[in-house]
């Protein structure tokens, strides 16, 4: 069964740094996602992305964060310069497109910023 | 802001009993997905309610969304160690061409003891 697939499971950082956690939605979906979990805290919705472009963002997504799609088939979260407060599991997600509700979710990225 | 609240939190339970958890909001939403999530991984889809007063079912698990899209419960028949897991709710507010961001709710933890 398609799976959407996250890399890498754990990345370590300093403060300051930038990291790239990288997605690859399932093949035929057509919109895809990036949300985020602190530990003990909600599933927070980060981004959006149709058709090449960010359809809808969250206040938590600012000018640190960015996302592309480089080559067709994955799907890249950019954090230019890590905070402490960016520790969390961020998830990727994908979704059919049309009227298809399900979004399918990744195993998640575990960030940590020391 | 569009807010899901899951109760209870917490629920610990004996083998062969049943078990009911509940996702509750103020706004309506135009669908519910309820997931599954382990420790450490992503959250996996069990299931999407769409129409008011939808029933679905899923072997043990019966869920059902509110006549007026507001509300969505979950209940286990007969849970089996093997539902233990953290189930969360989340939902569409409204639905546009692109984006369709998911709320969620906190998750309740269930705990089936043998």
């Amino acid at each position: 069964e398609p799976e959407v697939t996250q890399t890498p499971s754990h990345q370590v950082t300093q403060m300051g740094q930038e990291v790239i956690l990288r997605c690859v939605p399932i093949s035929n979906h057509l919109y895809f996602y990036w949300y985020r979990q602190i530990l003990g805290q909600k599933v927070e919705f980060l981004v959006s992305f149709y058709n090449n472009e960010i359809s809808e963002k969250s206040e938590i997504f600012d000018d640190q964060f960015s996302v592309e799609r480089p080559d067709g088939s994955n799907f890249t979260l950019k954090i230019r310069s890590t905070k402490l407060e960016d520790s969390a599991m961020y998830f990727c997600a994908s979704r059919e497109g049309g009227w298809s509700y399900e979004q399918y979710f990744g195993p998640g990225t575990r960030l940590t910023v020391t | 802001t569009q807010l899901l609240e899951q109760s209870p939190q917490f629920l610990s339970i004996q083998e062969g009993e049943n078990l009911t958890v509940y996702c509750n909001s103020s706004s309506v939403f135009s669908s519910l997905q309820w997931y599954r999530q382990e420790p450490g991984e992503g959250p996996v889809l069990l299931v999407t309610v769409v129409t008011g007063g939808e029933v679905k079912k899923l072997k043990r698990l019966t869920f059902q969304f509110g006549d007026a899209r507001k509300d969505s419960s979950l209940h286990i028949t007969a849970a089996q160690p093997g539902d233990t897991g953290l189930y969360l709710c989340a939902g569409y507010t409204m639905i546009k061409a692109a984006g369709n961001k998911l709320t969620f709710g906190g998750g309740t933890r269930v705990l089936v003891k043998p």
